[in-house]
């Protein structure tokens, strides 16, 4: 069975501090593996895509690294602000007997000022 | 360019009745995938759409269904609802190249079931 877990549940961090999300998956035929961030009654922004043959992306203070052997992804943030608080999902796509993107549960962020 | 419109945004139903909703994907963007967000059960995938063609689908009972037109619009409709079928539906298109695939979702409708 396909399934994906993000560690911690929720994590409160003083602004400022560097922080890392994590998320574990079964499986290692995967297509890519999608990083977004959700804020409270809103809709998914994707942050970051990594495809399967890539080891990391990077934008702006974020940096997210791939790991298939492991079934690993972290989500690094720099620097982190306020306006980072918001729940970060991992989202990995499966490509077997076709497309399917299974969610992990989320991370709740919380930036205090 | 425009991006992944849901109407409606909000909707109230009660028990026993059938809804329809429905997605508008980015321009150029032939699959479109479904989801439901509930505080319990997070994320879950519904089903895929490509090309007018069903792709894949979840685990969500019969109730639930889809489609999509030639024009990569897609509706999902739910029949004889449930309390427990109140939650965010979440629509989410992409395109995929030889080498990547990004999925962008629109804001989703959120659905109350009385």
């Amino acid at each position: 069975k396909q399934e994906v877990t993000q560690i911690p549940a929720a994590l409160s961090v003083p602004e400022g501090e560097n922080l890392v999300l994590n998320c574990s998956f079964t499986d290692s035929a995967i297509y890519n593996l999608q990083w977004f961030r959700q804020d409270p009654g809103k809709g998914l922004t994707s942050l970051l895509l990594i495809q399967s043959s890539q080891r990391e992306q990077t934008s702006g203070r974020l940096n997210a690294s791939l790991d298939k052997s492991s079934g690993r992804s972290t989500l690094y943030i720099a620097a982190s602000q306020p306006g980072d608080s918001a729940t970060y999902l991992c989202a990995v796509r499966f490509n077997t007997g076709g497309f399917k993107t299974i969610f992990g549960a989320g991370t709740r962020l919380f930036v205090k000022a | 360019k425009a991006g992944v419109t849901q109407t409606p945004r909000y909707l109230i139903k009660t028990r026993g009745q059938q809804v329809t909703l429905s997605c508008s994907p980015i321009s150029g963007h032939r699959s479109v995938s479904w989801y439901q967000q509930t505080p319990g059960q997070g994320l879950q995938f519904l089903f895929e759409y490509f090309s007018e063609t069903q792709r894949n689908k979840g685990n969500f009972p019969g109730r639930f269904s889809g489609r999509q037109f030639s024009n990569s619009r897609s509706e999902m409709n739910v029949s004889t609802l449930e309390l427990g079928d109140s939650a965010l539906y979440l629509c989410a298109s992409s395109f995929r190249d030889e080498s990547s695939e990004t999925q962008y979702f629109g804001p989703g409708t959120r659905l109350l079931v009385l």
